[in-house]
């Protein structure tokens, strides 16, 4: 059974801080991952997207891959109230393109 | 900017009956594909549609179920029989790779089995 894996949360980081956030993934084939906000009641919103090791940086946001360890993580630079959501972590490993979910984590940002 | 559509926004329907959810891919994109959230879970995959069949499906995406892209813009989700398990929120998404191209979600349609 291939399996995402993210801690559920709340993960309550104070305003202006750095929210940090983590997901380990099964399948070792996987290709393609992906950073998913979701407010409550919404759809899945892309953030960023990330394919080779390393960091990758878009604005106050930084996912980080180790395909090696089967991790991947985003930071929350400059944390924002409106940053208040969960985030969900998707691998995608086949060719035709089906994503995995994991199930979210939880971020509440606190003034 | 182009996005995903869907309709309707929420479909209130009786166990047993059966309803279409009726989505809008983003124009020039021909990966489009199905997920569903069950209340307070994580989204999963019900099937991926490509060139005018069904390319992948899940476990969840039986007999009941089937998609359709009846013209050049809309794709559509079919349930024969609805159950009260089937109460969720169904997301369509298009891409327009099948391997590394992000998936562009639309708002969902909440749907709720009485």
């Amino acid at each position: 059974q291939k399996e995402v894996e993210q801690n559920s949360g709340p993960l309550s980081v104070p305003e202006g801080a750095i929210a940090s956030l983590n997901c380990t993934y099964s399948d070792r084939v996987s290709q393609s991952f992906f950073w998913y906000r979701q407010y409550s009641g919404k759809s899945p919103e892309l953030i960023m997207s990330i394919y080779s090791n390393g960091d990758k940086e878009d604005g106050r946001f930084t996912a980080q891959l180790n395909k090696a360890s089967q991790y991947v993580s985003l930071l929350i630079r400059d944390s924002q109230p409106s940053d208040s959501a969960t985030y969900l972590c998707a691998v995608k490993s086949d060719s035709w393109g089906k994503l995995q979910f994991g199930a979210g984590t939880q971020v509440v940002v606190t003034p | 900017e182009p996005e995903v559509t869907q309709t309707p926004s929420h479909q209130v329907t009786q166990m047993g009956q059966e309803v279409i959810l009726r989505c809008v891919p983003i124009s020039n994109h021909l990966y489009f594909y199905w997920y569903r959230q069950i209340l307070g879970q994580k989204v999963e995959f019900l099937v991926s549609f490509y060139n005018n069949e069904i390319s992948e499906k899940s476990e969840i995406f039986d007999d009941q179920f089937s998609v359709e892209r009846p013209d050049g813009s809309n794709f559509t989700l079919k349930i024969r029989s609805t159950k009260l398990e089937d109460s969720a929120m169904y997301f369509c998404a298009s891409s327009d790779q099948g391997i590394t191209d992000t998936q562009y979600f639309g708002p969902g349609t909440r749907l709720t089995v009485l």
